[in-house]
């Protein structure tokens, strides 16, 4: 059973707009959560994290949300850039893991 | 800057065949993974190393094994290749910390196809 899902398998979005991608979770245990962009034919690379501490992070273009009573997080990317077209992968892991456990991703388009 | 280096990005093998795939990392992380990703189902954990000598099964480790001798490097085997292990491999390291919540960073990944 998927403990990390991305229900939406590709996102369409313009150029300057905002990008929002969803991740939900069912594990309530699950207290660190991580975005990672992936292009075609090269490794994932880190984007930003958010601790269950917190329900915002941001780093430039990039915002990450967290509402844990709804056990779903959003990477918010504003404005978007034909250079965010990618797969972007969000993974949850908490004090007692080692491993991350990813979601199937989410393909995001951007077209200028 | 962290550097998760694999040693081939191309591989193309026969059923049968065993397969080396290795795993480099600069950084003197403690732990080390393997993940394999396929179209539709993410990445998926085969096996992972949280010290020398020392591995733990992931969510896939049939077909699968696993060898740490060294720190810095993570290798894993297919030890008879079969169809159905043609996929994106991709090691990963992070640092190790006892409380977890660590990120993990990744190497560029070896495409895998077997004939």
């Amino acid at each position: 059973d998927q403990q990390v899902k991305q229900n939406s398998p590709s996102l369409s979005v313009q150029e300057g707009r905002i990008s929002i991608l969803n991740c939900d979770y069912t594990n309530s245990m699950f207290d660190y959560f991580l975005w990672y962009k992936k292009y075609p034919a090269e490794g994932p690379t880190f984007l930003i994290s958010i601790s269950s501490i917190k329900d915002k992070n941001e780093d430039g273009r990039f915002t990450v949300f967290l509402n844990k009573s709804a056990k779903h997080l959003s990477l918010h990317i504003v404005p978007s850039q034909p250079g965010d077209s990618a797969v972007y992968f969000c993974a949850a892991t908490n004090q007692a893991g080692t491993a991350l456990i990813f979601g199937k991703g989410t393909t995001l388009s951007v077209s200028s | 800057d962290v550097k998760v280096t694999q040693s081939s990005r191309y591989l193309v093998k026969r059923t049968g065949e065993k397969v080396f795939l290795e795993c480099v990392q600069d950084m003197d992380h403690e732990n080390m993974f393997w993940y394999r990703q396929d179209p539709g189902l993410g990445l998926r954990l085969i096996y992972f190393s949280y010290d020398v000598k020392m591995k733990e099964k992931g969510d896939i480790p049939e077909g699968y094994s696993v060898s740490r001798e060294k720190k810095e490097r993570f290798s894993l085997i297919l030890e008879s290749a079969s169809t159905n292990q043609t996929s994106m491999y991709l090691c990963a390291s992070a640092i190790g910390l006892a409380g977890g919540r660590e990120t993990q960073y990744f190497g560029p990944g070896t495409r895998l196809l077997v004939l």
